[in-house]
């Protein structure tokens, strides 16, 4: 299995507050990517980086950014959480040398806002 | 806009009963057309990664096969553990490996 990790896996905060998930990897890949996953809406991107400091927009970025300052750690982060930001946020890591798509994901952080 | 619609939302099948996942997409420059199975609680896996019309690929039960406008997922004869939600996604020609992921199809298998 890839080596990705995810923290925290769960978390409940209060609609304001400011909020980060971390995604680590082991893997040493140059690409890495924050989905988020809601009912009838499937995975949808959020940022993704392709190096240190190399990052860019998804789909759905208003109201998060992201931080790569280590090939290995790739930072979410809600300066201001809200209620539609919740949802399952899964992190994933692509091999840029082989080209294909084929993305390995983590467990996934499940995030309540109250 | 680039988008991708998985049919049925949801499958409910018997052991042994074959049947087949549609996934339908629209894309500008179709890169790859992925499948990814999901178990609850659990990331994505990848299991197959097709490139253009008429290609096809097979792992165990699963067959997976493409057109210029849709892909379909068979399953033959399935098994219990074959239950999970099965993702379909494109990539286009925008680089970076970025996925377009459709909403999946759930698949229950009964003994």
């Amino acid at each position: 299995d890839a080596g990705i990790t995810q923290s925290p896996r769960h978390k409940v905060t209060e609609t304001g507050t400011p909020v980060t998930l971390r995604c680590h990897q082991t893997e040493n890949h140059r690409y890495m990517y924050w989905y988020r996953q809601d009912p009838g809406h499937g995975l949808r991107l959020i940022h993704y980086s392709y190096g240190v400091k190399d990052t860019d927009k998804g789909e759905v970025s208003d109201g998060y950014s992201v931080s790569r300052s280590k090939t290995e750690d790739f930072l979410l982060t809600l300066e201001s959480a809200t209620s539609s930001q919740t949802s399952v946020y899964f992190c994933a890591i692509s091999d840029v040398s082989k080209n294909t798509g084929e993305l390995f994901f983590g467990e996934g952080s499940r995030l309540t806002v109250l | 806009e680039d988008q991708v619609t998985q049919s049925p939302e949801a499958l409910r099948l018997q052991e042994g009963e074959s049947s087949s996942l549609n996934c339908s997409y629209t894309v500008s420059g179709l890169r790859g057309l992925f499948w990814y199975r999901q178990d609850p609680g659990k990331g994505p896996e990848f299991l197959f990664t097709l490139y253009s019309a008429g290609e096809e690929k097979e792992k165990e039960r699963l067959k997976a096969t493409l057109t210029k406008k849709e892909s379909f997922l068979h399953i033959t004869a399935p098994k219990p553990e074959d239950s999970a939600t099965y993702l379909c996604a494109v990539e286009n020609g925008g680089g970076y490996n970025k996925l377009i992921f459709g909403a999946g199809t759930r698949l229950a298998v009964h003994p």
